[in-house]
């Protein structure tokens, strides 16, 4: 079965430029969510989306955005880029929305942005 | 406010020594612990996890992890380090109890491995 599935691996952007990372989920889970990765640091959650409706987000600006589509894919999308926005973005998906013995987080191998 | 603290930035462990990672937590109520590997240019990979109950869980790849809440600790182990197990490690912790969600959880700095032939 394909795990967590990220696209592009890899993009370069220049600064003010606008970016849209996709993730498509573990096939049944409803549950997706974004995380940032600086170099040297761990991830830092951007956002959770389960059944199409926001239900987190972390402390990132406004020109963060996302979206979650009816088969439960999603999107991540920033505006005005930063060279501090240069980054692994990760994506994790989950069959549920709560914690539980059996919850876990399944991660994806990342888009990798780099700003100029 | 959640927080993950891991003391060591970048270990290094000749093949066949024992390993502790250690990780040190800050949240106010149930937490949900867990510890994750990272190999270069990889996403992250669930070593073990820990919800409830015998405080001592046991993960993949022989590895295991022991949680006391007395000192906020869950520092991973392995008694014998194999030079697969090259990788970053981090922890994380999760919220637990009513209206937590399974998706945010806050990840430590992580610590380098390296290990030695």
């Amino acid at each position: 079965d394909a795990g967590v599935t990220q696209s592009p691996t890899h993009l370069i952007k220049t600064r003010g430029q606008h970016v849209t990372l996709r993730c498509s989920p573990i096939s049944g889970h409803k549950s997706v969510s974004w995380y940032q990765q600086v170099l040297g640091q761990g991830p830092q959650f951007i956002f959770q989306y389960y059944e199409k409706e926001e239900r987190g987000r972390g402390n990132f600006p406004d020109r963060f955005s996302a979206r979650q589509f009816p088969n439960y894919s999603s999107e991540l999308n920033v505006n005005a880029l930063l060279l501090g926005d240069s980054a692994l973005y990760l994506c994790a998906s989950s069959s549920r929305l709560g914690q539980g013995n059996t919850g876990e987080l399944f991660f994806g191998e990342g888009s990798r942005l780099t700003v100029l | 406010a959640q927080s993950v603290t891991q003391p060591d930035i970048h270990i290094t462990v000749s093949e066949g020594a024992s390993l502790e990672l250690r990780c040190n937590y800050s949240y106010g109520a149930t937490p949900y612990l867990f510890w994750y590997v990272q190999s270069p240019g990889q996403g992250l990979q669930l070593l073990l996890k820990y919800f409830s109950g015998d405080t001592l869980v046991q993960g993949i790849k022989g590895f295991e992890a022991e949680f006391k809440r007395s000192q906020s600790s869950f520092n991973l182990r392995k008694p014998s380090v194999h030079w697969s197990d090259a990788a970053e490690y981090f922890c994380a912790v999760g919220a637990g109890g009513r209206g937590s969600t399974l998706g945010r959880l806050y990840f430590g700095r992580g610590t380098q491995l390296t290990v030695w032939p």
